[in-house]
């Protein structure tokens, strides 16, 4: 299976802080398609994940443009630009590349 | 609009089995893969497997061979998946989400997850 390792774990920030968040994969995610299948979900405390961005830098509708994401191959971003209180909660990278598909283990994103 | 609403919260004993549902509305059903993910209380997510609602057809991830079976009611837009022979690590918040191709559709929608508790 692929492995997907997300650090850090846990940020603290203040609001109006940039954050930047990695994910790894033990294998290139590029598929027979070319497509690179890596996303990034967000969980709000107590809700279900949410997908923010997919294929890598493709924004989901109604993502503020705050969000972006970047990488390659097995290197992964996700930047937060001006972290806003409604941002949150725990970011999950996600393969879907390979099956079985693989989460990241998540980070927690907290207030400082 | 898409909406993915999964059944209600179960306490279950160990050794019994466990159905779950997620009924889809908003799209046609037939036309999307519904995929199950399992969250333990330490947040960690598993992807547990999909079905395709119109052949019917599965793919499991190998953990969950055994004791996940995923099935479908298409008169009733409604995904359902068993989980067998329980035990306390079955344990969970379970979601349903909306498959398709792996693009702009792909994991985009998700159920508001059921939590399956196992205990004696």
């Amino acid at each position: 299976d692929v492995v997907m390792t997300q650090t850090p774990p846990s940020l603290s920030v203040a609001i109006g802080q940039s954050v930047s968040i990695s994910c790894k994969s033990s294998q290139s995610l590029v598929a027979s398609d070319k497509n690179t299948y890596l996303n990034w979900l967000l969980q709000s405390p107590g809700r279900s994940p949410k997908r923010l961005i997919y294929q890598v830098s493709k924004l989901d509708s109604g993502v503020p443009d705050r969000f972006s994401g970047s990488g390659s191959e097995k290197d992964f971003t996700l930047k937060i630009s001006r972290v806003e209180a409604e941002d949150l909660g725990v970011y999950y990278c996600l393969q879907g590349t390979h099956l079985p598909y693989t989460f990241g283990a998540g980070t927690k994103l907290e207030l400082k | 609009q898409v909406q993915l609403q999964q059944s209600g919260a179960e306490l279950a004993k160990p050794g019994s089995s466990v159905k779950i549902s997620c009924k889809a509305s908003g799209y046609t059903f037939t036309s999307y893969a519904m995929h199950w993910i399992k969250q333990t209380t330490g947040q960690a997510l598993e992807w547990t497997g999909y079905i395709a609602p119109g052949s019917g057809g599965t793919k499991y991830n190998e953990k969950f061979k055994g004791k996940a079976t995923l099935t479908v009611d298409k008169s009733s837009s409604t995904a359902y998946m068993q989980l067998s022979s329980l035990t306390p690590v079955d344990t969970a918040v379970y979601y349903c989400a909306r498959g398709g191709i792996r693009g702009d559709n792909w994991f985009a929608y998700w159920g508001q997850g059921t939590l399956v508790t196992v205990s004696s």
